[in-house]
């Protein structure tokens, strides 16, 4: 069973700042890393899954890396904005793909 | 909206009733899940469906929680004589088979509090 860490726990910057967080793990032994943002009130939404050692993907200011052998992924935002404020999580999806293992989340707030 | 849907978004009950909420998954995913997220923590799974069948259950799943999806279709998670330690957010998502990039896409969430 995989531990999923995630920090920093909590981070506050200002508008147009650049960030990142990561998620770490103590092993490779999963089938794929998936990063979520949840806002308030909202359903959890689906910002990348990466399964290679390597993995780059970006989706608009937004992009993630993930390095297996030393065990960790980052995500990154560009130039923040307030719609970003939300819960970052990370989660490791099992071999059998039959369930997820998440991080505690990183919660962001960008201040105007 | 094609999304998943969770009902009710709010509960608050007290201590030793029963609850039972329910799930619309996206209705082409045949795969269905449960998660409980707790102040603090991430998400953790609880069960999962293909179809109607439930295929896996995590320890935390006592035996005063039981969930069904009798059609393959919406399901329903029902927590007996309900405990204080079992306020949280419970979460529902639903998927295609999990292979390659697939997603999980979650619903809302119920969040309950027991007093």
């Amino acid at each position: 069973i995989l531990n999923v860490e995630q920090s920093p726990q909590s981070l506050h910057v200002q508008e147009g700042d650049s960030t990142n967080f990561t998620c770490s793990f103590p092993s490779s032994n999963f089938y794929a890393l998936h990063w979520y943002r949840w806002e308030t009130a909202k359903s959890p939404e689906a910002l990348f899954v990466m399964t290679l050692n390597g993995d780059e993907k970006k989706k608009g200011r937004i992009s993630a890396t993930l390095n297996t052998k030393e065990g960790y992924s980052y995500l990154y935002i560009k130039g923040s904005q307030p719609e970003d404020s939300a819960t970052y999580l990370c989660a490791l999806r099992s071999y059998n793909n039959n369930d997820m293992r998440f991080g505690a989340g990183t919660r962001l707030t960008v201040k105007p | 909206d094609t999304g998943v849907s969770q009902d009710p978004r709010h509960k608050i009950t007290k201590r030793g009733q029963n609850v039972t909420f329910r799930c619309d998954p996206i209705s082409e995913h045949n795969r269905l899940y449960w998660y409980r997220q707790t102040l603090g923590q991430g998400p953790e799974f609880l069960t999962y469906f293909q179809n109607e069948a439930q295929l896996e259950k995590s320890r935390l799943l006592s035996d005063r929680f039981s969930a069904e999806r009798p059609k393959g279709s919406f399901s329903t998670l029902e927590i007996q004589r309900t405990e204080q330690g079992d306020s949280a957010m419970y979460l529902c998502a639903s998927s295609l088979p999990m292979t390659g990039e697939g997603e999980q896409y979650f619903g809302p969430g119920t969040r309950l509090t027991v007093t």
